[in-house]
């Protein structure tokens, strides 16, 4: 139990153009997902935190025009990055917690990579 | 604030050898420690967690004991195995914290030699 996907694994894009990455609790409800960040050899860093139903709280530093983040559902939360640029390129991961598991462990999903050209 | 500090990589082992990454926290309350491994080109996995002083995380031969005296949680393993080649992170989770916050070391990047 407790899986999370996301989609795509891996997206190539133009600069300029926006991308959104999906995130799905499989078989459980998330009262709370999180996105992070990774840049090559280095640790996941929190872009930002959202509820269900409400607006995401983004962590300092992270653009919140820049990085759209909808969690619309107990299942489904999405990260669009607009108006891409290269310097966006980095391997995005998000995650999942609820209060009917463990309420301090969250739940990754497999990544997904953006490459922005 | 609350951090986690790990002994920096790369790590590199033969097969069959002993493994120690060290970890320590800083943390104001009674946090939850874990440690998360992370194959090449994948998400994170959780590998072990503890939640409270002097209980024992363990799963595929890994070990950690959760510190409270030294502030530690170093992950050991008997005897390593090439398919253990990964980047392994500790963290913490404040449990108290209503949104669930993990905050993560830099990582160490594991190699192991057949």
């Amino acid at each position: 139990g407790a899986v999370v996907s996301q989609h795509p694994s891996w997206v190539i894009c133009k600069s300029g153009t926006s991308v959104k990455i999906e995130c799905r609790s499989l078989d459980f409800q998330a009262t709370t997902m999180f996105w992070y960040r990774q840049f090559p050899k280095q640790s996941l860093m929190l872009m930002a935190t959202s509820n269900e139903g409400s607006k995401a709280t983004y962590e300092q530093g992270v653009e919140k025009d820049k990085f759209l983040i909808n969690h619309a559902s107990l299942t489904l939360s999405t990260l669009t990055v607009t108006s891409a640029h290269p310097e966006d390129s980095s391997f995005y991961i998000c995650s999942a917690a609820t209060s009917d598991l463990s309420y301090n462990e969250q739940f990754f999903g497999p990544g997904t990579r953006l490459t922005v050209l | 604030g609350d951090s986690v500090t790990q002994m920096e990589g790369p790590v590199t082992l033969s097969e069959e050898a002993f493994l120690t990454i060290n970890c320590t926290y800083t943390a104001t309350g009674y946090p939850s420690l874990f440690w998360y491994v992370q194959y090449p080109g994948e998400g994170l996995q959780l590998l072990l967690k503890a939640t409270k002083a002097d209980d024992k995380g363990s799963n595929k031969g890994f070990e950690a004991t959760y510190r409270k005296e030294t502030t530690s949680f170093h992950l050991e393993k008997g005897s390593v195995q090439v398919s253990d080649s990964a980047v392994y992170f500790c963290a913490l989770s404040d449990p108290y914290s209503s949104a669930s916050k993990i905050i993560f070391g830099s990582g160490t990047r594991l190699s192991i030699r057949p």
